[in-house]
């Protein structure tokens, strides 16, 4: 069974320009979260969806960053435009229960993030 | 609202020598524990969880981790490292009332050292 892929695993752009993230979460699982880690600082949490919908999204920092996931399945993260504070690693997860805190979330190997 | 502090960033430890991760979590509810592990150039892997039951809980590679309510506590051990174990190390909590929602830790950059 495929885990959770991303794609790229590493982009370079220059500030002011746009960049889209893709995750392609475990088939059949319904929850789908984005997370991102600055360097040296914790892994922090952006958004969750659950099936096309945003449940929470009280982590997106700021209307720069717009999340996306048509028909349920994959997801997109577009940053537009670009800062030097958006690099990072964006990793994306996928669990099958949305359950009470007690469910096992599934990583993908991340995709780094470099503004220049 | 939850956070967690891993207090040592970068850990270096002789191969077969024991090694400690610490974790302490801060919450006002209960919290459900995890640890994960990110090896080179690979995704964040589950390496073990506390729920409930047990504080004593032994996850894969030959780790385990005790959870101290007390202490709010929930360090990683392993009696003996491998070469095979330098990795970056998460611990994470999450809560009944956030969902799936995890806080992580800064991480723990274990080094095993031949």
């Amino acid at each position: 069974e495929a885990g959770v892929t991303q794609f790229p695993s590493h982009s370079v752009i220059e500030k002011g320009q746009t960049v889209t993230l893709r995750c392609d979460p475990i088939s059949g699982h319904d929850n789908l979260y984005w997370y991102r880690r600055v360097m040296g600082k914790e892994i922090k949490f952006l958004l969750h969806f659950v099936k096309e919908s945003k449940q929470d999204e009280s982590g997106m920092p700021n209307n720069r960053f717009l999340a996306e996931r048509t028909g349920g399945t994959y997801s997109t993260l577009k940053v537009q435009p670009a800062e030097l504070e958006d690099s990072g690693v964006y990793f994306c997860a996928s669990s099958q229960i949305q359950g009470r805190g007690n469910t096992e979330a599934f990583f993908g190997q991340g995709t780094r993030l470099t503004v220049v | 609202a939850q956070s967690v502090t891993q207090l040592d960033s970068q850990v270096p430890v002789f191969e077969e020598a024991p090694v400690e991760l610490r974790c302490n979590y801060s919450s006002s509810v209960s919290v459900y524990l995890f640890w994960y592990v990110q090896y080179p150039n690979q995704g964040l892997q589950l390496l073990l969880k506390y729920l409930s039951g047990s504080t004593l809980v032994k996850g894969i590679n030959g780790f385990e981790a005790e959870f101290n309510k007390s202490q709010t506590s929930f360090h990683l051990r392993k009696p003996s490292v491998h070469i095979s174990d330098t990795a970056e190390y998460f611990c994470a909590v999450s809560a009944s009332n956030t969902g799936n929602q995890f806080y992580f830790g800064t991480g723990t950059s274990l080094t095993v050292i031949p």
